[in-house]
């Protein structure tokens, strides 16, 4: 019964490059959420997907930042042009129905 | 914009002590409430469930709820310097199932 899986774990990224941050929900879980964590901050929602669909993306930036879950294979956080800001850790969390989420381990996104 | 606050602490307890975490929201229509326990550099862990006024026990943690004070707690009986974490309380969004999480409480256990 694998978890939550997040690739890659730690992601290190130079000024303009892209990031590209996967996930695979638990089996059997349909809903999956992203969120980010700033060092000594809280977890602050970005997207909740559903398989080919964007349920709830109030939290992600306009411009930049883009999230799919598509009919096969896993859910892909995109930063493009990846500035000193976006540093932080991405959770991606699922869920079966409306109970609690399981977490993955997180990606540790790196800009330098 | 729904709210869900936390003390940031830290707070600080001696090992055997109870230790008692608190969080209020501001959705009067929340049913769920969950908290959460995340050590430095790892991901969040679900603990405890709640959806009930009233007590929830499990083990050494008790989970508490007030619907009308808008209010939920979290009690650990015994402390363990083990227990050191930041704990999460999480109340889903009336309209999507996204959870909204209050900012946390660091929790020091003192051996």
């Amino acid at each position: 019964n694998a978890g939550v899986m997040q690739n890659p774990r730690h992601l290190v990224r130079r000024r303009g490059q892209e990031a590209r941050l996967r996930c695979s929900p638990m089996k059997g879980h349909s809903h999956v959420y992203w969120y980010r964590q700033l060092p000594e901050e809280g977890l602050k929602f970005m997207v909740y997907l559903q398989k080919e669909n964007i349920i709830d993306e109030s939290g992600m930036p306009k411009e930049r930042f883009s999230a799919e879950f598509p009919k096969e294979g896993p859910s892909i956080l995109r930063i493009q042009q990846v500035v000193r800001g976006d540093s932080a850790a991405y959770f991606c969390a699922s869920s079966r129905d409306r109970d609690g989420y399981t977490f993955g381990s997180g990606t540790r996104l790196t800009v330098v | 914009q729904k709210e869900v606050e936390q003390n940031s602490g830290p707070l600080s307890v001696p090992e055997g002590a109870i230790a008692s975490l608190n969080c209020t929201y501001s959705d009067r229509g929340s049913q769920s409430f969950f908290w959460y326990r995340q050590y430095s550099g790892k991901s969040p862990e679900l603990i405890m469930s709640i959806y009930s006024n009233g007590d929830k026990e499990d083990g050494r943690f008790t989970a508490q709820l007030n619907k009308a004070s808008q209010y939920v707690s979290l009690l650990i009986r015994d402390s363990q310097p083990s227990d050191s974490a930041t704990y999460l309380c999480a109340v889903p969004d009336g309209a999507t199932n996204k959870l909204i999480f209050g900012t946390g409480t660091l929790l020091a256990v003192q051996p």
